[in-house]
């Protein structure tokens, strides 16, 4: 099973900023928060990464908690194209889990 | 090309072949993943390959499923006796190691049809 809950769905007007919430409170020491993305028909497209520090890359921003209980991802401009279904997932050494994920409709 | 290379990208079977679906990893990833998703649902984890590791196989949903990684590079995912409720599509991943310190990459998979 997954470790992680987010919510079922997220509505964002295209050039705001997109902030999607994970839960992943027993997440253990080592375990590093990925996320990734499916756009419908397509394999899952790598975001980013992190294990406790806030990450940031050309794409998004990974916020973590202090305790690490939680993030976000932020996607700091979003437009139409980043319509998809967002995967969290924590895991260190073995496979990716992925649960049902947030599925991200960017409105015009 | 510099990505996971999966073929075919579209396989039609009668129930009851056994089909075989074939994934190229990234030039020098140790690690490889199977999944499977089915229409509108999530993905299923089904095996995962590390080095010269055993793989996990905890995924598989029965044994008429089975794969293999020849060489440390290329896998195939082997269904027997395919039934309809295999129907799906197959993605493959690799990775330079294992989770936590590296990403894995996806191919787009193979959709199989069983008719």
């Amino acid at each position: 099973d997954a470790k992680t809950t987010q919510p079922t769905s997220m509505d964002c007007a295209e050039g705001r900023a997109a902030n999607l919430p994970c839960n992943h409170s027993t997440i253990s020491g080592n375990e590093y928060v990925y996320w990734y993305r499916q756009i419908h028909s397509q394999g899952p497209q790598y975001i980013i990464h992190g294990l406790k520090n806030n990450e940031t890359n050309e794409m998004a921003s990974l916020i973590i908690t202090e305790d690490r209980k939680s993030s976000t991802l932020i996607l700091p401009h979003a437009t139409l194209r980043d319509t998809a279904v967002y995967y969290c997932i924590v895991t260190y050494g073995q496979n990716f889990v992925f649960g049902p994920g947030t599925r991200l409709s960017v409105l015009p | 090309g510099a990505g996971v290379s999966q073929s075919p990208s579209n396989k039609v079977t009668e129930k009851g072949k056994d089909v075989e679906l074939r994934c190229d990893p990234i030039s020098g990833h140790t690690a490889l993943y199977w999944y499977r998703q089915s229409l509108g649902q999530g993905l299923e984890f089904l095996i995962y390959f590390q080095g010269n590791s055993a793989p996990d196989k905890s995924g598989l949903p029965s044994d008429r499923f089975s794969a293999e990684r020849t060489g440390g590079s290329v896998s195939t995912l082997t269904i027997q006796r395919t039934q309809q409720e295999d129907s799906a599509v197959y993605l493959c991943a690799s990775s330079l190691g294992r989770t936590g310190w590296s990403v894995a990459f996806f191919g787009q998979g193979t959709r199989l049809t069983v008719v």
